[in-house]
């Protein structure tokens, strides 16, 4: 069965450092990962996705994440905070085992300190 | 362009009521999915419709359907309302992927939800 363990409920970095929120997923079937980030009061957005080709991903706003299927992680990291970063985030797997699903992670608060 | 288009934005249901949520894709989209979201949960994934059939149900009783439209518009449908029920309702509409017509491997692009409160 599907599943995606988001490892940190929240995280807090001051502006300027690196950010690194981490993903394990299962997935009986050839996965398509996606990180999306939720801002207050804001619809959910495609921070970026991995559907089989370079197994390093760029999205937006500065965002990478990277698949490693030995470990069955999809990691994402940004070198260098910015205040507008806090938001939550949310890891999600997509497959067709049993049908299509998409299976959201219980997500990562990311707060930004000055 | 418009984007996903949800309505109504908020409703106040009693138990035992039943409930029709509506959601409008982005012109063009032929897929629609459905969500649960649950304050401070990860969204639940209810429905996915492509093509006007059901493709994919996630693990919801069946007080829950729904239905997509020749428009590709949908709705969502729940019975028997339970408090529990309360939730922000999302839906996604995406386009499939060119070459492949797989509607899963694409960006799914969500509404702003419609809230429902269960009194």
């Amino acid at each position: 069965a599907q599943s995606v363990t988001q490892l940190d409920s929240h995280v807090s970095v001051s502006e300027g450092t690196p950010v690194l929120l981490r993903c394990n997923y299962s997935s009986s079937y050839s996965p398509s990962l996606f990180w999306y980030v939720q801002h207050p009061n804001k619809g959910l957005q495609l921070l970026l996705k991995y559907t089989s080709a370079a197994t390093l991903v760029k999205g937006i706003n500065g965002f990478e994440a990277e698949f490693k299927k030995s470990e069955t992680s999809f990691h994402l990291t940004k070198p260098s905070a910015h205040m507008s970063d806090a938001a939550e985030y949310f890891c999600v797997v997509s497959d067709r085992t049993g049908g299509f699903k998409t299976i959201f992670g219980a997500g990562t608060r990311l707060f930004v300190k000055a | 362009d418009a984007g996903v288009t949800q309505s109504p934005t908020h409703l106040i249901k009693t138990r035992g009521q039943q409930v029709t949520l509506r959601c409008s894709p982005i012109s063009g989209h032929k897929s629609v999915s459905w969500y649960q979201q649950v304050l401070g949960q990860g969204p639940q994934f209810i429905f996915q419709y492509y093509e006007k059939e059901e493709r994919g149900r996630g693990n919801f009783p069946d007080r829950f359907s729904a239905r997509q439209f020749p428009n590709y518009s949908s709705e969502l449908n729940v019975n028997a309302l339970l408090l529990g029920d309360s939730a922000l309702y999302l839906c996604a509409s995406s386009s499939p992927s060119p070459g492949t017509g797989d509607p899963m491997n694409t960006e799914a692009f969500f509404g702003q939800g419609t809230r429902l409160t269960v009194v």
